[in-house]
């Protein structure tokens, strides 16, 4: 089992660029979940999916984020224009809900 | 609604020295609790659960019982190594039906040394 695939695993963008990051769920999982994860704030949920379905966006912090699901086996997450604050560790994570979180080895995203 | 409180770190021990890490919950009925575990660099990783009162979670040597009593969780090594150290997040997943995702406490740097 491959477990839950990230990319990049390092992202050095500009002020103003557009990132996005990716994830591959395990198989067979039907909840994908992105984090962010800063020193200040911890680890934030930004979004959650349900077969492929957004359940929860209350997370994501302004417009200038979007996360989208085209199947079961592919997310991402886009930020368009990004910001310095943006810098952060994202993660996904995927679940069968009984059996608890499995997490991906993260983005780190920092914007000069 | 449901939350995790977790002990405040950070939380320094010698090798072999005991470890407790507090964790407790307010949740609706009886969720189900987990601990993970984040290494530097590295994403988090579960290191047990249990998912009923009366349950212990055991992994490389860590245990922590579901107590519904004092709605707790705590975390317990016997003796701990330098590759312990690390950042535990406690959390709980509500037995709800409905689409809750898993609530984190906030998270308890170790750090041991040798």
């Amino acid at each position: 089992d491959a477990g839950v695939i990230q990319s990049p695993r390092h992202e050095v963008t500009e002020m103003g660029q557009e990132v996005t990051l990716r994830c591959k769920p395990i198989s067979g999982h039907d909840y994908l979940f992105w984090y962010r994860q800063t020193m200040m704030r911890g680890l934030e949920l930004l979004i959650y999916f349900n077969n492929n379905v957004p359940i929860d966006d209350s997370g994501m912090p302004e417009d200038r984020f979007s996360a989208k699901m085209p199947n079961a086996s592919f997310s991402t997450l886009k930020i368009q224009p990004s910001e310095p604050r943006d810098s952060a560790v994202y993660f996904c994570a995927s679940s069968n809900r009984p059996l608890g979180l499995f997490f991906g080895s993260g983005t780190q995203l920092s914007v000069l | 609604g449901d939350s995790v409180t977790q002990m405040e770190g950070p939380v320094t021990l010698s090798e072999e020295a005991f470890l407790t890490i507090n964790c407790t919950y307010t949740a609706t009925g009886y969720p189900s609790l987990f601990w993970y575990v984040q290494y530097p660099g590295e994403g988090l990783q579960l290191l047990l659960k249990a998912t009923k009162a009366d349950d212990k979670g055991s992994n490389k040597g860590f245990e922590a019982t579901y107590r519904k009593e004092t709605t707790s969780f705590h975390l317990e090594k016997g003796s701990v190594q330098v590759s312990d150290s690390a950042v535990y997040f406690c959390a709980l997943l509500p037995k709800s039906s409905g689409n809750t995702p898993l609530v984190f406490g906030k998270g308890t740097r170790l750090s041991v040394i040798a």
